[in-house]
């Protein structure tokens, strides 16, 4: 059974720094892209963020370029967002999503979730 | 990149066939074949419903169908039950390698 479970949110003042981590089993991680898609409470659902199967191509959203960093580890089969220099509008529930392998592009499985809350 | 649109809220009663539309543009929905659908319960994670535009994923139900005209991506719920009220995001791929979401609808079944 494919699992992705979301760990690190909490509550974080304006300008500080939080490290998600979203450990993964199930299936052969070094062959799937993985993204993280964020919701703000009551708000739909917004993509910020890509790495390949390899590490070797990553893409952010504009509303996070330059702030947060995505990169993952096959020894621990984990994905990771750092997030640096934090807003209030970047409280949400963070949830890493697997991208399909038929090349359809989809977001095929998604973990729980884990909620990050910015505010002083 | 905007968010795709879609309608707010859509409702439907048993047994009736709703459509939900998602409208972007020629460089998001209108240029690939890269749209999903995803349901979402309250408190729970999306589930992917359709992906390339129409394609099914196992265990999703025929009655879940979706198409594509020009920039604009829909999907259809036919034979409405309870348990489909929930809310629908779509999706698609861009040229920038990134993805956006529609602003989701909210399903009703009365």
């Amino acid at each position: 059974e494919v699992q992705l479970v979301e760990s690190g949110g909490g509550l974080v003042q304006p300008g500080g720094s939080l490290r998600l981590s979203c450990a993964t089993s199930g299936f052969t991680f070094s062959s799937y892209s993985l993204n993280w898609v964020r919701q703000a409470p009551g708000e739909g659902l917004e993509w910020i963020a890509y790495i390949s199967s390899s590490g070797g191509t990553i893409y952010y959203a504009d509303s996070v370029k330059g702030r947060f960093t995505i990169s993952r580890d096959s020894a621990k089969n984990s994905l990771f967002l750092q997030m640096d220099s934090l807003r209030v509008e970047d409280t949400a529930l963070y949830y890493c999503a697997r991208v399909d392998k038929l090349g359809m592009l989809a977001f095929d499985n998604w973990g729980q979730g884990t909620l990050v809350t910015v505010s002083s | 990149q905007s968010a795709l649109a879609q309608p707010a809220s859509v409702s439907g009663s048993p047994g009736q066939s709703i459509t939900i539309s998602c409208t972007g543009t020629s460089n998001d929905v209108g240029r690939y074949n890269f749209v999903s659908w995803y349901q979402q319960f309250p408190g729970k994670a999306p589930k992917v419903m359709i992906y390339g535009v129409s394609k099914r994923p196992s265990g999703i139900s025929n009655r879940f169908s979706g198409s594509k005209s020009g920039n604009t991506a829909s999907l259809t719920i036919s034979g409405l039950r309870a348990e489909d009220e929930a809310d629908y995001y779509c999706s698609s791929f861009t040229p920038s390698s990134t993805w956006v979401f529609g602003g989701g609808t909210r399903l009703t079944v009365l």
